[in-house]
C-alpha cells in the first residue's frame, strides 16, 4: 500500500492566490482528516470526514478555507484567497476505524 | 477529551530504554491513551494505545498506572531514528464526534550516540 498520498509536497504562492491541496487516503479507510501544523500553534485539526461527509469543521479558521471529499479516494483543501499567515505544513490522514490514523507526508505551503 | 501533561524534552543514550511519562489525571473511564510520534519533517506516526491494561507491540510498550492517571511509553532499545516528538493523547475510542485527535506540544526525545 502506498499510504496516504498528498500533493503537491511544496507550494509557494503569492498572497491573494487560490491554493488547492490534494489528498488520496488509503483504500478502504472511511475517515479522512485535514490538519495544519505551525510552530506557534502546533498540530491542529481543521476538518474531518466520515464516509465522504464532513463531520466536524470547527477547526477551519475562516471562510477562506473549504474542504471537499467528492468520493472515497480523493479530498481537497482549498484556500481562497491565501494570506501569509496560512503558511504552514498541511497534513492529511485517514483511518479505518477512527482509532489509528495514518498520516501523509504533508504539503508545505508558503504564502508570500 | 482529558488533558495530558508531558515534560518538554528528555534524552537517552542509544541502545538504552527510553521511558516517556505522561500525566492524564482527569481521564474518564471510557477514554483511551494514545501515543503518536513525529520525526522531523514527517507526518505523525501511530505507536500504540491502551485503556487500562499494559500493551506491547513491535514498536513500544505502554504502561498505564492502576488509577489510570498516568502512563509511560517505553522504547526498549532506543536508536538514533527514534529521535522525534512524542505525543500522548487521551480520547474516547468510538467514532463519530469522538474521532478527532487533539495534539499537545508533546515531548522531544533526543537519542544520543
Amino acid at each position: 500500500d502506498a499510504g496516504v498520498i498528498q500533493s503537491p509536497r511544496h507550494e509557494v504562492t503569492e498572497m491573494g492566490q487560490e491554493v488547492t491541496l490534494r489528498c488520496k487516503p488509503i483504500s478502504g479507510h472511511d475517515y479522512l482528516f485535514w490538519y495544519r501544523q505551525t510552530m506557534m500553534r502546533g498540530l491542529e485539526l481543521l476538518i474531518y470526514f466520515n464516509n465522504n461527509v464532513p463531520i466536524d469543521d470547527s477547526g477551519m479558521p475562516e471562510d477562506r478555507f473549504s474542504a471537499k471529499m467528492p468520493n472515497a479516494s480523493f479530498s481537497t483543501l482549498k484556500i481562497q484567497p491565501s494570506e501569509p499567515r496560512d503558511s504552514a505544513v498541511y497534513f492529511c490522514a485517514s483511518s479505518a476505524t477512527s482509532l489509528e490514523q495514518f498520516f501523509g507526508p504533508g504539503t508545505r505551503l508558503t504564502v508570500l | 477529551d482529558a488533558k495530558t501533561t508531558q515534560p518538554t524534552s528528555m534524552d537517552c543514550a542509544e541502545g538504552r530504554a527510553a521511558n516517556l511519562p505522561c500525566n492524564h489525571s482527569t481521564i474518564s473511564g471510557n477514554e483511551y491513551v494514545y501515543w503518536y510520534r513525529q520525526i522531523h519533517s514527517q507526518g505523525p506516526q501511530y505507536i500504540i494505545h491502551g485503556l487500562k491494561n499494559n500493551e506491547t507491540n513491535e514498536m513500544a510498550s505502554l504502561i498505564i498506572t492502576e488509577d489510570r492517571k498516568s502512563s509511560t511509553l517505553i522504547l526498549p532499545h532506543a536508536t538514533l531514528r527514534d529521535t522525534a516528538v512524542y505525543y500522548c493523547i487521551v480520547r474516547v475510542a468510538i467514532g463519530g464526534a469522538n474521532s478527532k485527535l487533539t495534539f499537545g506540544k508533546g515531548i522531544t526525545l533526543s537519542v544520543r550516540p
